[in-house]
């Protein structure tokens, strides 16, 4: 089971650009990478989901080392409404996947 | 088209009842997933189902906590004997497949137990 760990918490102003990295040391080779975004009093929303290297979407890009023992979320030019709480998932299949810890809450300020 | 939808969406019980939360997940969504939020807190795998089959229950709380799925469409998860750390809010996703297929979450079950 691929442990993941992310800061617990994330401050920036609009219009920077956000990083936030999780670690997976003992992820396996068949392990996915996946990034879930929450809002409060909703569901998590998918962002990003990759297996090496770099995948880029219209709202995010994330990016893997060769290694893969952690991920990068990228998010471009947040805004207020980026704020919310981003989780790190690893895993090859259900049950081992559905790990979503606390998350790293981000918070945007003008 | 419709997305993952609970009912209810707010649930106020007495200690010791029994409720029944159900989720409809999104058409030909073959995977179906519980988990619960605590407040303040990370979500919470409770179980998960490939079709009507539910291969690992490990994840439930307790005994209290059981769940079914029928005609690979809709689940409903039943608290029995409720307690007053069951108050959370109880979320269902859906996938077409398991994953590392997309996950669809639904509104959520916000449960008190008093």
């Amino acid at each position: 089971l691929a442990k993941t760990t992310q800061p617990i918490s994330m401050d920036s102003y609009e219009g920077q650009e956000v990083n936030i990295t999780c670690s997976h040391n003992n992820i396996a080779t068949n392990d996915y990478i996946t990034w879930y975004q929450q809002f409060p009093s909703q569901g998590p929303r998918f962002i990003i989901q990759g297996y090496k290297t770099k995948v880029t979407n219209e709202v995010a890009s994330l990016f893997i080392p060769a290694d893969r023992k952690s991920s990068t979320l990228s998010l471009p030019r947040v805004s207020l409404s980026d704020t919310a709480v981003y989780y790190c998932l690893v895993g090859d299949q259900a049950g081992t996947a559905l790990i979503f810890g606390k998350g790293t809450t981000l918070s945007v300020s003008s | 088209g419709a997305g993952v939808s609970q009912s209810p969406s707010n649930k106020v019980t007495e200690k010791g009842k029994d409720v029944e939360l159900r989720c409809d997940p999104i058409s030909g969504h073959t995977a179906l997933y519980w988990y619960r939020q605590s407040l303040g807190q990370g979500l919470e795998f409770l179980i998960y189902f490939q079709g009507n089959s539910a291969p690992d229950k490990s994840g439930l709380p307790s005994d209290r906590f059981s769940a079914e799925r029928t005609g690979g469409s809709v689940s409903t998860l039943t608290i029995q004997r409720t307690q007053q750390e069951d108050s959370a809010v109880y979320l269902c996703a859906s996938s077409l497949d398991l994953y590392p297929y997309e996950q669809y979450f639904g509104p959520g079950t916000r449960l008190t137990v008093t």
